[in-house]
């Protein structure tokens, strides 16, 4: 079975740091790309960006470019999203995905989602 | 402001049929694969549909998707208290080099 499995609930406090994972099982793990995506509270989903981890190749949509890293460890089948200085704003529930490519691309599976809350 | 534009709520009883509508530009839906998905609460999301009408195995023929131009709909018939749900639709926006999603759509099974 193809699974991402990620991280557990974080709680930080503004200007902390923060590392999540989403680790990947059932498949080739470095010859698919991994998105990261996120749903503030109540909101729909937003596209951060992707990672191919068999290079570390990244792309960043403009929005997220600056405000967090993506990396992937593919000795171990993981890939992160990171953080170095968070913000209340960061409140949200983050899922990674893995990216499927043919004549067109979609997100399948995802993970289960992490919930990353940011409060003093 | 999401780049796809879908409407915030649809409504409908147990086993009617109800669309859900996504509209988008020709940077986007109009030269890219459309794909839906379902994301029941408190859930993750789950793909319903890619390539704008192919379903996943295990994805019930009750869901289908239509691509027309620039917008894409997502049907659903035999509706079920279990399809409640927010359903999303993505693809990719070759002006951004970026995936872009709809606001959601919320269906209510009255």
């Amino acid at each position: 079975e193809v699974q991402l499995v990620q991280s557990g609930a974080e709680v930080k406090k503004p200007g902390e740091s923060l590392k999540i994972s989403c680790k990947g099982s059932g498949y080739s793990f470095t010859s698919y790309w991994i998105g990261w995506v996120r749903q503030m509270p109540g909101k729909g989903l937003e596209w951060m960006g992707i990672i191919y981890p068999s290079d570390s190749d990244t792309r960043y949509s403009p929005s997220f470019q600056g405000q967090v890293t993506i990396s992937a460890d593919k000795s171990i089948r993981t890939a992160y999203l990171q953080w170095s200085s968070l913000k209340a704003s960061d409140t949200a529930m983050y899922y990674c995905a893995r990216l499927r490519e043919t004549q067109s691309r979609w997100f399948d599976p995802w993970g289960q989602g992490t919930l990353v809350s940011v409060s003093s | 402001q999401s780049v796809l534009t879908q409407p915030p709520s649809v409504s409908a009883a147990p086993g009617q049929k109800v669309t859900i509508s996504c509209s988008g530009s020709s940077s986007n839906i109009g030269n890219n694969y459309v794909s839906w998905y379902q994301q029941l609460p408190g859930t993750a999301p789950k793909l319903l549909i890619y390539d704008n009408n192919r379903r996943p195995s295990g994805i019930p023929d009750r869901f289908s998707g239509s691509k027309s131009g620039t917008s894409a709909t997502l049907g659903i018939t035999g509706l079920q208290t279990g399809d409640e749900a927010d359903y999303y639709c993505g693809t990719w926006d070759s002006s951004l080099s970026a995936a872009v999603f709809g606001g959601g759509t919320k269906l209510t099974v009255l």
